[in-house]
């Protein structure tokens, strides 16, 4: 069956760390991958985008990589800042089925001062 | 530009009733999508549209209804609602559909309790 996972347990680290959250997918052909931001109670916010050909991503001190042979993508949070604390979702487009976005369920950061 | 707008912010319903959650986008989006979310399970997809005037099922489907009449506007209808149907539920549009489509940007969401 198709599946998108991502750490279900709390990610808790310290300021000034670098937080490392994991993607997995399973059975899909994604045309890409897209990370997102969720404050409580909000909306998710897109982050960055990395196509199937691209094999790292950068934006600040966020960097994407995106292996399409493990079928799995890690997002890196550098300098981790109070500020960061949300929940991040990695989202699949998947390029059999229309271009429609598949999310994982998220996985929470808190990042202590 | 207001973004994407979702009416209203909270709803309570029993069951059996119907409502029409609102959803409009002011960016010109070819594409939108309704999504619901669960404690637990991410957002899943229930319907989406590439244009005015196609819609196609997500994932979770059942129970509710779209059309997408113009450009601006794609409401979702819960035609009986149930307590399963208890879920926050988000709006999103993106430039474009299938490969060549971008972020998303989504609504405020709006909050749903079955009765």
């Amino acid at each position: 069956s198709q599946k998108i996972e991502q750490n279900s347990e709390a990610l808790n680290i310290q300021e000034g760390k670098t937080a490392t959250l994991t993607c997995n997918y399973t059975n899909y052909s994604p045309a890409y991958l897209q990370w997102y931001r969720q404050d409580p109670g909000r909306g998710p916010v897109f982050l960055l985008l990395i196509r199937e050909n691209e094999k790292e991503k950068r934006k600040e001190r966020l960097k994407v990589t995106f292996d399409t042979t493990l079928k799995q993508s890690l997002f890196h949070i550098t300098a981790s800042q109070p500020a960061d604390s949300a929940t991040y979702l990695c989202a699949l487009v998947v390029s059999n089925q229309g271009g429609k976005l598949i999310f994982g369920q998220g996985t929470e950061l808190s990042v202590k001062p | 530009n207001a973004g994407v707008t979702q009416t209203p912010k909270f709803q309570v319903l029993k069951t059996g009733q119907s409502m029409t959650l609102q959803c409009a986008q002011d960016m010109n989006h070819e594409y939108m999508s309704w999504y619901r979310q669960d404690p637990g399970m991410g957002l899943r997809l229930i319907h989406y549209s590439v244009g005015a005037g196609i819609t196609d099922q997500g994932e979770v489907p059942n129970g509710y209804n779209v059309s997408r009449s113009t450009t601006e506007d794609f409401p979702l209808r819960l035609l009986s609602a149930a307590p399963s149907q208890t879920s926050v539920y988000f709006c999103a549009s993106s430039y474009s559909a299938g490969t060549r489509s971008g972020e998303q940007f989504f609504g405020p969401g709006t909050r749903l309790t079955v009765l």
